[in-house]
């Protein structure tokens, strides 16, 4: 089993959708968690740590739920610039602070 | 800008050769990791470097090793080259003091 599972992609929306992304760790020593956004072939960039109470910045609100270990991630009002491949990511007290990715899933948004 | 540069940013090299990648990290950051990210999957961890000294390792061969230098750049060296080692590497670093990670734009690297 993979140590951050997420959902498979891609997803195809039109513009002004909402959609949610979910994701699934193994380790429960797990400290803390982000969603990553990476565009094509480049270099990931922090969209958002994400704590237990729930946390939103604009159109984006992610979720833990440590006793599940789920994460999620809710883009509201999708817009094209939103196309990207969303990339969960763990890190464990017990592993030094390494990044545990998910796969990633690929969101496109159409107008 | 992340300030974190990394060379060169495209490689092409065959099976059995032996290719070493760069990385500058940002000012005031002291850890160093580098990441594979193979086509369709997430980055996965090759190993973290803090002032010069290796602090941990992933599922990696001992062909992927690295170095750290009294500037904070790193080297990430890979000998014998496989195709499957054909991947984008990423480079992160990291203040301990901050806890703030910014990742280069990477080195993709072909191996036919």
């Amino acid at each position: 089993r993979k140590e951050v599972e997420q959902d498979p992609g891609p997803f195809n929306v039109p513009e002004g959708a909402t959609v949610a992304f979910n994701c699934t760790y193994s380790n429960s020593a797990s400290q803390s968690f982000f969603w990553y956004r990476q565009d094509c072939r480049k270099e990931p960039k922090l969209l958002m740590s994400v704590y237990s109470s729930g946390n939103e910045d604009g159109r984006f609100t992610a979720q833990l739920n440590r006793a599940s270990q789920y994460i999620s991630l809710l883009i509201r009002d999708s817009k094209l610039s939103d196309s990207a491949t969303y990339l969960c990511v763990v890190t464990a007290y017990n592993q030094g602070g390494k990044l545990i990715f998910g796969q990633g899933t690929e969101l496109s948004v159409k107008p | 800008e992340t300030g974190v540069t990394q060379s060169p940013t495209h490689l092409i090299k065959t099976r059995g050769q032996q290719v070493t990648l760069r990385c500058s990290s940002q000012s005031g950051h002291n850890t160093v990791s580098w990441y594979q990210q193979a086509l369709g999957q997430g980055p996965q961890f090759i190993f973290q470097y803090y002032r010069e000294e290796e602090n941990g390792r992933g599922n990696f061969p001992p062909r992927f090793s690295g170095l750290q230098f009294p500037n904070y750049s790193s080297e990430l060296n890979v000998n014998a080259l496989e195709l499957d080692d054909s991947a984008l590497y990423l480079c992160a670093s990291s203040s301990s003091a901050t806890g703030d990670l910014f990742f280069g734009s990477g080195t993709q690297l072909s191996v036919l």
